[in-house]
């Protein structure tokens, strides 16, 4: 069985930092594109960031560029984004999310974890 | 940036109804598009991908057509478990970014 749990998540404030982890099993992580997705309270998803089974290659959206960075541990099993300079508008649950196949669907979803940026 | 855009942004249904809900992308995406079915504190669900494809598991009553830049989710008869939210998502121009559509509400009338 596909699981994805995510930590890491809290009330940081303005400026801070926080690392999110992703830890996966019940599949060969080293072998899918990963991603996250963000859903601010009552809004949208909106995918954040990719990257590639290898790490080779990494992706964001516009507005985290400079600021998240995306990485993974594919001996650990495990899948990380490092949010830096966090702003009010990144107060979000943040999702990890494995690709299907090539890699342009999501095909597994973690639970979820609560970002929260205010003073 | 491609955007998608979601119509309408709710729809109130009855059990046994057929509901369409469509996503417009704002340029040509091929059949690069998939549908999820969000429910209230849980994880999207994906339903249909490639435009048309139904994901395993996923019931019958879904279905998925388009091309291009217009497409529709269809539910032929909704159940009460279908009353969620669905989001669009393109992924022509993965992987340098993949967007979702602004979401649809279907709530039951």
């Amino acid at each position: 069985e596909v699981q994805l749990v995510e930590s890491g998540g809290g009330l940081v404030q303005p400026g801070g930092s926080l690392r999110l982890s992703c830890a996966a099993s019940g599949f060969t992580f080293s072998s899918y594109w990963m991603s996250w997705v963000r859903q601010a309270p009552g809004k949208g998803l909106e995918w954040v960031a990719n990257i590639k089974q290898d790490g080779s290659e990494k992706y964001y959206v516009d507005s985290v560029k400079g600021r998240f960075t995306i990485s993974r541990d594919n001996a650990k099993n495990s899948l990380y984004l490092q949010m830096n300079s966090l702003r009010a508008e990144d107060t979000a649950v943040y999702y990890c999310a494995r690709a299907k196949g090539y890699g342009d669907y999501v095909e597994y979803w973690g639970q979820g974890t609560l970002v929260t940026v205010s003073s | 940036d491609i955007q998608m855009t979601q119509s309408p942004s709710s729809v109130s249904a009855s059990v046994g109804d057929r509901v369409t809900i469509t996503c417009r992308a704002s340029q040509g995406i091929s059949s690069w598009l998939a549908w999820y079915q969000q429910k209230p504190g849980k994880a999207p669900k994906l339903l249909i991908y490639a435009a048309s494809s139904l994901q395993s598991g996923v019931p019958s009553r879904f279905s998925g057509s388009g091309s291009g830049t217009d497409f529709t989710l269809t539910i032929s008869s909704l159940q009460p478990e279908d009353f969620a939210t669905y989001y669009c998502q393109q992924a022509n121009s993965f992987p340098r970014g993949i967007t979702f559509g602004g979401g649809t509400k279907v709530e039951i009338k």
